[in-house]
Formats: structure tokens, sequence, C-alpha cells
């Protein structure tokens, strides 16, 4: 059975750009999260979507966003990139139940220059 | 709000040397606790789900325990291979309405167990 993958694995941008990254959760999966993880701030939860809505939110400016299609991949956009934003992208896999494990993909790194 | 509090920051063993991590939690009205094993530069990876105290969970050299304010990873005769960080997560609580993929993480506990 597949896991959670995400893509790209590595992204370099600079200041002011904008990034799009992947997720692909476990195939039966309709939920996926996604989390910020900086030495500094630690794992944090942005949003989480289930069958192309987004039902739950962090604390994280408008310039993060997400959202997910109809086979339940899905992207997280960041605009206007800050130094700040440097850091490993994860997205987590469930089968929307509450209080479920989560299943992690490899993480996108991303560096803004 | 919810708060996570791994202890130590860092744990240097020896192979064969057994210890435990400290989970401790503030959450109103528990609903889970999660234990994740994360090696550098990847996701973290699941291990264990924790629902009531006193409730165990083991994996091959791991115990997982929970109290009413806690939870243990017991690592029994360690191995190199068993270096990571380890994390501890909680949903939101009973008063804290739906979870919906929200976890609050602990820093993690880095564990280096030298041969």
């Amino acid at each position: 059975k597949a896991g959670v993958t995400q893509t790209p694995r590595y992204l370099i941008k600079t200041r002011g750009q904008q990034v799009t990254l992947s997720c692909s959760p476990i195939s039966g999966h309709r939920s996926v999260s996604w989390y910020q993880q900086t030495p500094g701030q630690g794992l944090q939860f942005l949003f989480e979507y289930f069958s192309e809505t987004q039902r739950n939110k962090g604390n994280f400016p408008g310039r993060f966003s997400g959202r997910q299609f109809s086979n339940s991949r899905s992207e997280m956009n960041v605009s206007t990139l800050e130094l700040g934003d440097s850091a490993l992208y994860l997205c987590a896999s469930t089968d929307g139940t509450d209080y479920t494990e989560a299943f992690f993909g490899q993480g996108t790194r991303l560096t803004v220059v | 709000e919810d708060q996570v509090t791994q202890s130590p920051e860092a744990l240097r063993l020896q192979e064969g040397e057994s210890s435990s991590l400290n989970c401790s939690y503030t959450v109103s009205g528990l609903r889970g606790l999660f234990w994740y094993r994360q090696d550098p530069g990847k996701g973290p990876e699941f291990l264990f789900t924790l629902y009531s105290a006193g409730e165990e969970k083991e994996k091959e050299r791991l115990k997982a325990t929970l109290t009413k304010k806690e939870s243990f990873l017991h690592i029994t005769a360690p191995k190199p291979e068993d270096s990571a960080t380890y994390l501890c997560a909680v949903p939101p609580g009973w008063a804290g309405g739906t979870s919906y993929g929200k976890l609050t993480f602990g820093q993690g506990t880095i564990l280096t167990v030298h041969p």
C-alpha cells in the first residue's frame, strides 16, 4: 500500500515569489492536513481538507492557502514568500475520522532566499 | 490552549541502556495521544495511539504508557537504529470541539544511541 507522497522534495524560491506544494494521500484516505515544521516553532498545523472542503484552519496568515481535488490530492500555496517561510512542509493523511492517527509524507523542504 | 511538553530535550544512551522519555500534556478532556518517530529530513512516522489512562502499547523495544497528566515512551535495550527524534501530539480536547486534522505537537526528544 503506497504511503503519502509529497512533491517536490526540495524547493528554493526567492522572496516575493509564490510556491505550490502537492500531496497525494494514502489510497482510500479522504482527509489531508498540512503542517509547517521549523526548528524554533516545531510542528504547527496549517489547515485540513476533507472531500474538497476546508474543515479546519490554524493560525497562519492568508498567504497560506490550499485546496483539495476530487481524487483527494491536495495542494498548498504560499504567496509573497518571506524568508521566515523557509521550513519543512508536511502533509498528513487520515480516513477523515476524528481523533484518528495521521500518516505523514516525507515533506517538502522549502528554502526562501 | 492545549500544551504539550516533552523532556528531556536530548538524551544520549549507550546501546542496551534502557530509559524513558516523558510527554506532559495540558488538554481539557484528552481524546487521544499519539507518538511519532522522526528521522532527520523525513516526515514523522506513526508509532502509537493511546486513548485512556492506564493504556499501554508495545512495539519491538518501545512501550508507550498513559496517565491522566503524562505519557511515557520506554525504550528497552536500545540500538543505534533507534536514534531519532520522538514526538508526541494531542488533538483538541472535549472542550475544543472537533479535531479535524489538528494536532498539537511537543518539541520532541532527540535520542542518540551510541554503539
